[in-house]
């Protein structure tokens, strides 16, 4: 049981380039979430989905987006990649049927390590 | 959106010494959620606390929810090597959570 998986695991990117990060999770779960990591700011959310087909905005989304592929899958894209988005970007999952996700634990991946030039 | 405070920030402790973290909210919670995060790691759940006054326990850790369900804490007595790494409090809301910003603990041994 993989639980939830990132791909890359580590990035280094030039200003300006784009990339998209991957997140796929095997646990069924409905709401999926985007953040992002810096010293001493805890985690902050960039993008969430609480269900297949839709999609919100968290704390920090200017310079993202995101595309819930289906079911299991979200994607955070970063267009045109600036150093101030250098930073560590986790995925997570919870919430069955019937549950909201505020309400379940999350489920975290391993994480995405870029870092922008 | 909500917002959590948490303190201290950093904290050292001597291996066999207790530790504590707070967590505050000005508004009322409807659940707070507990992560442990390894240094190079991913947070990992640990607890939800859910009604007013509620106290958990996992062993050596102590989890207490306030009474006005704005504040919380996370007690950890006799720390060991093994308890170092970063703890979150995370106030939960409908749809999605909103996390402190971390304590992070050292454990001298």
């Amino acid at each position: 049981n993989a639980g939830v998986t990132q791909t890359p695991k580590f990035q280094v990117l030039k200003t300006g380039q784009s990339m998209t990060l991957q997140c796929a999770q095997d646990m069924n779960h409905n709401s999926m979430y985007w953040y992002r990591q810096d010293p001493g700011m805890g985690l902050r959310l960039i993008y969430y989905s609480a269900s297949e087909g839709t999609t919100d905005k968290g704390e920090v989304p200017n310079g993202y987006n995101v595309s819930r592929l289906n079911k299991r899958e979200f994607s955070l894209r970063l267009e045109s990649a600036a150093p101030s988005q250098t930073s560590v970007y986790f995925c997570a999952s919870n919430g069955n049927v019937g549950h909201g996700g505020g309400n379940q634990p999350q489920h975290f991946g391993d994480g995405t390590r870029l870092s922008i030039l | 959106g909500q917002q959590v405070m948490q303190i201290p920030q950093y904290q050292h402790v001597q291996e066999g010494e207790d530790f504590t973290t707070y967590c505050n909210s000005s508004t009322t919670l409807s659940n707070i959620q507990w992560y442990k995060q390894r240094p190079g790691g991913h947070p990992v759940f640990l607890i939800q606390l859910v009604k007013s006054g509620e106290v958990k326990k996992q062993k050596r850790l102590t989890f207490q929810f306030g009474e006005a369900k704005k504040n919380s804490s996370l007690h950890i007595t006799a720390t060991q090597t093994t308890d170092v790494g970063t703890y979150f409090c995370a106030a939960g809301g409908y749809q999605k959570v909103t996390f402190g910003t971390g304590t992070k603990l050292q454990v001298i041994p």
